[in-house]
């Protein structure tokens, strides 16, 4: 039973394109989160959420827009995607807002922007 | 002074030596220090953490070796396997912040 869960696993697509990626987690968690994963696989946060509301936004283009709509779900919906954004993109959790706290990662989403 | 500097960037081993990365940082808030195992096509998972109060910490073949006035610390894994084979990332966090910030990466080759 998998802990973080997102789909789709891969993602190719024409840029210009709008796409989103979803994320689920089952461990009763409260803290939610998205990375960007770039070709030389440096990790970088994106955007939290504790209990549906927004605590990290990290100078993302707000082409890139993050919704909770329960503390269990945290989506990224992606506008207008460019080159740029060619890139594996993870979700993960923690119990709380501590940073503190280990974080428990999706296995990815791998989006090609063509 | 929010960097994580990890280093080397890549790691050749033979089957039973022992692995050895190393981060550094330079912020002094920082007050936990975990570390990352990511296999291909997965995502980052914890593999051990530190606080800055102990010096040392083994969980069975990995340790991390914490130096507070050098703003060091380092993986160890001892008899290493190629099942080990990985990307390793150092990560600190500053209770308050809400967020890691990982190091650039090990990627670790453990030759049978």
């Amino acid at each position: 039973d998998t802990a973080v869960s997102q789909t789709p696993k891969y993602l190719v697509t024409q840029m210009g394109n709008d796409k989103s990626i979803k994320c689920e987690q089952n461990l009763g968690h409260d803290t939610m989160y998205w990375y960007k994963q770039d070709s030389k696989k440096f990790l970088k946060i994106m955007f939290s959420y504790n209990n549906k509301e927004l605590i990290i936004n990290e100078t993302v283009p707000n082409r890139f827009s993050p919704k909770s709509p329960d503390k269990a779900h945290l989506n990224l919906h992606i506008n207008s995607l460019e080159l740029g954004d060619s890139a594996v993109y993870f979700c993960a959790s923690s119990q709380s807002v501590n940073s503190n706290q280990p974080q428990h990662f999706g296995d990815g989403t791998r989006l090609s922007i063509l | 002074q929010q960097q994580v500097k990890q280093s080397p960037q890549s790691l050749i081993v033979q089957k039973g030596g022992i692995s050895i990365i190393n981060c550094a940082y330079e912020n002094t808030a920082f007050d936990y220090f975990p570390w990352y195992q990511q296999f291909p096509g997965k995502g980052p998972a914890l593999l051990i953490a530190i606080r800055p109060d102990v010096s040392e910490k083994k969980e069975g073949r990995f340790t991390i070796s914490f130096n507070k006035s050098a703003k060091q610390f380092s993986l160890h894994i001892m008899d290493s396997q190629p099942g080990d084979s990985a990307t390793y990332f150092c990560a600190a966090s500053s209770s308050g912040t809400y967020k890691y910030i990982f190091g650039t990466g090990t990627r670790l080759k453990v030759l049978a």
